[in-house]
């Protein structure tokens, strides 16, 4: 079975400064995604980010990028300039493609407090 | 269109009584999907409908829950007999047909208290 562990249940960071998330898995897959969703306080999860492991390359969204390790199982969130209204809990996901459900296993969420 | 739509938003009720939820999928969106978080942990699935069927339960998911998804549009989740431990978010989320869009689109949620 799946599992995904994120170490840090919170985190704070200075607005403009940047801040790194932390997410490991494990899985006996070779092909899976790994996502970033981010939870807002009273507001609905959305997606921030993705990664096919298949990719060697890391996926960048503006301010958003990853560190995707496969070897290591290790799937870290990168916020660069951050933003007041990136205060959220962030959750890490791992999804095995190609079944029946590509239903989500997270991890336990970081809450990321951005302080001006 | 305006996105997974859950209603009610928040839902109090004494321990003992049946609640259900509904969910609205984003119109074009096969793939609907339950998900339960309790405080301090991350969403769990519960439960996941293609079309009108419901190909997967999980374990979590005990005889008290039923899903349905008639006709393949709106789902509800129902609990029966509801306990202080069903206290909790229920996460709907949805997705386009398999393919290589895996964007699962989540709506507010549904924030069940049992007194």
């Amino acid at each position: 079975a799946q599992t995904v562990t994120q170490s840090q249940p919170e985190m704070s960071v200075q607005e403009a400064e940047t801040v790194t998330l932390s997410c490991t898995y494990d899985t006996s897959e070779s092909n899976y995604y790994l996502f970033w969703y981010k939870q807002p306080p009273s507001r609905q999860m959305i997606l921030v980010i993705r990664q096919e492991a298949y990719k060697q390359q890391n996926a960048t969204e503006n301010r958003f990028s990853v560190n995707f390790q496969k070897a290591a199982k290790s799937f870290s969130l990168k916020i660069s300039d951050s933003q007041l209204g990136d205060t959220a809990m962030y959750f890490c996901a791992f999804m095995k493609p190609g079944g029946a459900t590509n239903k989500l296993i997270f991890g336990t969420g970081t809450l990321l407090a951005v302080q001006p | 269109d305006t996105g997974v739509s859950q209603d009610p938003r928040h839902k109090i009720t004494k321990r003992g009584q049946n609640v259900t939820f509904r969910c609205d999928p984003i119109s074009e969106h096969n793939r609907l999907y339950w998900y339960r978080q309790t405080l301090g942990q991350g969403p769990e699935f519960l439960t996941y409908f293609q079309n009108e069927a419901q190909l997967e339960k999980s374990r979590l998911l005990s005889d008290r829950f039923s899903a349905e998804r008639p006709k393949g549009s709106f789902s509800t989740l129902e609990i029966q007999r509801t306990e202080q431990g069903d206290s909790a978010m229920y996460l709907c989320a949805s997705s386009p047909r398999q393919g290589r869009n895996t964007e699962a689109f989540f709506g507010q949620g549904t924030r069940l208290t049992v007194v």
